[in-house]
């Protein structure tokens, strides 16, 4: 499994854009970049994913660099509803792993009022 | 689509003793996953299953945990013998083979061991 590394945590006013940063450098060139969040008690939450190209959806955007060794998770406008811990997670498009999610210890982001 | 749903919520058990839990996947998943998660970590992967296979068990999964999922709908997972380091939030999730696999995770079951 690629190994990752996310700041242990972020902080963010409300409102304002949020750039959650992972490195991935051992990552194959084949898997995907998948972003998770967990909110307090409840499970993970599927956020958005890539493989090379930057990704936008309802709810983020991804960039993701051309060397594919990092990625950055980008909250437009931080609400308190987005605290939570974020993963970023590699994982295998293919073979016995195929989907298999393996956790890091993620960001920890707190949204200040 | 009511999503993943997992019972009980909590249990708490004396050690020893033997526990099962159980997981309703979104129907039509193929794919159906279960973590265990302590406090202050990350979900850790235990064992999967396509339709009834299971194809992938973790290391972390000794001989005391079981898991089915006979008919390619609902699973279980069974901890015999249950000890205090099986206390955790265990998470069971569930995807397509379609589309990106995005997996969709139910609310846990917490298992407190006395």
């Amino acid at each position: 499994d690629a190994k990752t590394t996310q700041p242990n945590s972020m902080e963010s006013n409300e409102e304002e854009p949020v750039h959650l940063p992972c490195n991935h450098s051992t990552i194959s060139g084949t898997d995907y970049i998948h972003w998770y969040r967990q909110l307090p008690s409840q499970g993970p939450e599927y956020v958005i994913h890539g493989l090379t190209s930057n990704v936008n959806n309802r709810m983020a955007s991804l960039a993701i660099a051309e060397d594919r060794k990092s990625s950055t998770l980008i909250l437009h406008r931080a609400t308190l509803r987005d605290a939570a811990v974020y993963y970023c997670i590699p994982t295998a498009a293919g073979g016995t792993s195929y989907g298999k999610l393996t956790f890091g210890q993620g960001t920890i982001l707190t949204v200040h009022p | 689509d009511t999503g993943v749903s997992q019972n009980p919520r909590h249990k708490i058990t004396k050690r020893g003793q033997n526990v099962t839990f159980r997981c309703d996947p979104i129907s039509e998943h193929n794919r159906l996953y279960w973590y265990r998660q302590t406090l202050g970590q990350g979900p850790e992967f235990l064992t999967y299953f396509q339709n009834e296979a299971q194809l992938e068990k973790s290391r972390l999964l000794s001989d005391r945990f079981s898991a089915e999922r006979p008919k390619g709908s609902f699973s279980t997972l069974e901890i015999q013998r249950t000890e205090q380091g099986d206390s955790a939030m265990y998470l069971c999730a569930s995807s397509s083979l379609s589309g990106s696999y995005e997996q969709y995770f139910g609310p846990g079951t917490r298992l407190t061991v006395t």
